[in-house]
This record gives structure tokens, sequence and C-alpha cells, in this order.
């Protein structure tokens, strides 16, 4: 059972360039989420997908967009890169929205934008 | 809105010490209150939780209680060790399935 597996583990880009990040749970959950983690602010929630088929904006989605492929997969695309992106991103899973079901983790993307 | 607040670190201990980890929290509704761990170069991965008021989370001799009065779940330990040294997340889950995390706290146990 890998969980929540995401793919790059790191990634380097300049500023300007593009790039998607990937996520697959497999785990049956409904609902997925992209976080960024920046030292000394925890984690901060950037879109999430309470169901396959819907996306809603988090905290601070100025800069990415998403996609919910299918009930397994939740894709990040950064459309044109800028340092302030550089962050380690999360992304998440939880069984069912609405309830008090936990969130579990991928082990994340680490990415440098020069 | 929804936030958490958690003490800053590092935290540094000596080993069989006793560990608590403030964390408060401002939230509208009922929210439940969950307790993250994160090793280096890992996730992070859920310690404990709880849904309701006055419930005890429990988790490999970590503890914490859900204060609604003083809107608190401070996070203790009786007796850490090396194997514990990890960062710390407090967390809230609104009534919206939204969750809304603390700075975290990083905790480093000598032995």
């Amino acid at each position: 059972n890998a969980g929540v597996t995401q793919t790059p583990k790191f990634q380097v880009l300049k500023t300007g360039q593009s790039m998607t990040l990937q996520c697959a749970q497999d785990m049956n959950h409904n609902s997925m989420y992209w976080y960024r983690q920046d030292p000394g602010m925890g984690l901060r929630l950037i879109y999430y997908s309470a169901s396959e088929g819907t996306t809603d904006k988090g905290e601070v989605p100025n800069g990415y967009n998403v996609s919910r492929l299918n009930k397994r997969e939740f894709s990040l695309r950064l459309e044109s890169a800028a340092p302030s992106q550089t962050s380690v991103y999360f992304c998440a899973s939880s069984r069912l929205a609405g309830t008090t079901d936990t969130q579990y983790f991928g082990p994340g993307t680490r990415l440098t934008v020069l | 809105g929804n936030s958490v607040t958690q003490m800053e670190g590092p935290v540094t201990l000596s080993e069989e010490a006793f560990l608590t980890i403030n964390c408060t929290y401002t939230a509208t509704g009922y929210p439940s209150l969950f307790w993250y761990v994160q090793y280096p170069g890992e996730g992070l991965q859920l310690l404990l939780k709880a849904t309701k008021a006055d419930d005890k989370g429990s988790n490999k001799g970590f503890e914490a209680t859900y204060r609604k009065e003083t809107t608190s779940f401070h996070l203790e330990k009786g007796s850490v060790q090396v194997s514990d040294s990890a960062v710390y997340f407090c967390a809230l889950k609104d009534n919206f399935n939204k969750f809304y995390f603390g700075s975290g706290t990083k905790l480093n146990v000598k032995p």
C-alpha cells in the first residue's frame, strides 16, 4: 500500500519556466489537497478538491493551477515559476470531506526557482 | 478567521524529560484538532486527534486534551526519547473541511 505518492522529489527551475507536480493516492480517498511549506510558516493550503470533478482555492492559490484528473490523481501546475514559489510542496488526501477524517500526506517535492 | 498558534522552537530536552508543546487556536464553530509529526525528509504523519471538547487524543505516549474554554490543545509526553526528535504541527479542521496548521515546533532530544 503506497499511500500518497508525489513526483518529482526535487526540482530546480529557472524563473518563467513551467512544470507540473504529480500526486496520486491509492486509498480510494475522495478529497485531495496541495500545500506549500515555508520556514516558520507551517503549511498553507494552495488548492483542494473535495471530490472528483471539483476544485477550490485555498489560502494561497495565486500562480498555481490544479487538475483533478480522476479520483486517484491531483496535479499542481506552475505556469510561470517565480522565486517566491521556492518551497516544499505536499500533497494530501482524506477519505471524505465534511467529516473528522484526517489527512494522509505524501513525502513532498522540494522546488527551487532560480 | 481560523488560525493556530503554537510555541516557537526549537525545544531541546534531555532523554526522559517531560515535554509540553503549547497550541492555541481561533475558530468559529466546532473544529477538530490534530497533532502531526514530521521526521526529517518525510511528509507529515498524524500523531493524535480530538474531535470535540474535553476529548483526549493519545498515541505513542503523547497526549493532548481539547480544551474549549481555553481554546487550547497542548501536546504532552511524560518521558521523551531521542527518536521523538522531529517537528510537531498543531492543526485544526473547520466545519468546511479546511485544515489550518501552526508554524511547527522543532523538538531536539539529546541522549
